[in-house]
């Protein structure tokens, strides 16, 4: 099946740094969506990309949807300590598919803010 | 407005034991999907549910696994004869409609645990 693979794995950073995530696949997606998940809760959707191209924001959030369709990035400006967590890019499982809503996730990126 | 709730938090059972785990999703949501998630990986789809009905089942590992959502609202996930290698987080989510730009709101998550 589809995959996604993320990196870094992980980051270390110091506060007031901009971060840098990126998430690439082998096959096309239509859709890239970007969760972050806290400990002991479910991913909570950042961002949703739907256009080759797109680049959108959502406060210090801001997203790509890469041109070839194959790869997505997320950028953190001026993080801070509440950025800690895991980022999961993810994109439909069944891309062109009749599955409605079936995700395929990355294996996260995990982003550690030092004060 | 309420987000998706499951019941319980957190599961401990014993090898061979039966298990139910419960999922209200927001209302008004058509679509309801599971997902494991096992640790330092992201979640991987099992079901996903239009209304009453399974519309995409092909992520149930094996027949130990069934999921119900009987009047196309609040889903029961259920497993049989549960073994070690079911430990993990189970994350319910939902959407608006099938595909809703892909944006599914996920709940905090079961965590079971198998002795």
């Amino acid at each position: 099946g589809q995959q996604l693979n993320q990196s870094p794995q992980s980051m270390f950073i110091q506060e007031g740094e901009d971060v840098s995530m990126n998430c690439t696949s082998s096959s096309i997606f239509n859709t890239w969506l970007w969760y972050k998940q806290d400990p002991g809760e479910g991913p909570v959707l950042l961002i949703a990309l739907y256009k080759a191209g797109e680049l959108t924001s959502n406060g210090r959030l801001t997203a790509q949807f890469g041109i070839t369709r194959k790869d997505s990035f997320l950028n953190i400006s001026a993080s801070i300590p509440s950025d800690v967590g895991i980022y999961f890019c993810a994109g439909p499982a069944n891309a062109g598919g009749t599955s409605y809503g079936k995700l395929t996730f990355g294996q996260g990126t995990i982003l550690t803010v030092h004060p | 407005g309420a987000g998706v709730s499951q019941t319980p938090s957190n599961k401990v059972t014993e090898k061979g034991k039966y298990v139910e785990l419960r999922c209200d999703p927001i209302s008004g949501h058509t679509a309801l999907y599971w997902y494991r998630q096992s640790l330092g990986q992201g979640p991987e789809f099992l079901i996903y549910f239009q209304g009453t009905g399974a519309a995409d089942d092909s992520g149930l590992p094996n027949d130990r696994f069934f999921a119900v959502r009987p009047e196309g609202s609040v889903s029961t996930l259920k497993i049989q004869r549960t073994e070690r290698g079911d430990s993990a987080v189970y994350l319910c989510a939902s959407s608006l409609t099938p595909g809703a730009g892909y944006e599914q709101y996920f709940g905090p998550g079961t965590r079971l645990t198998v002795t």
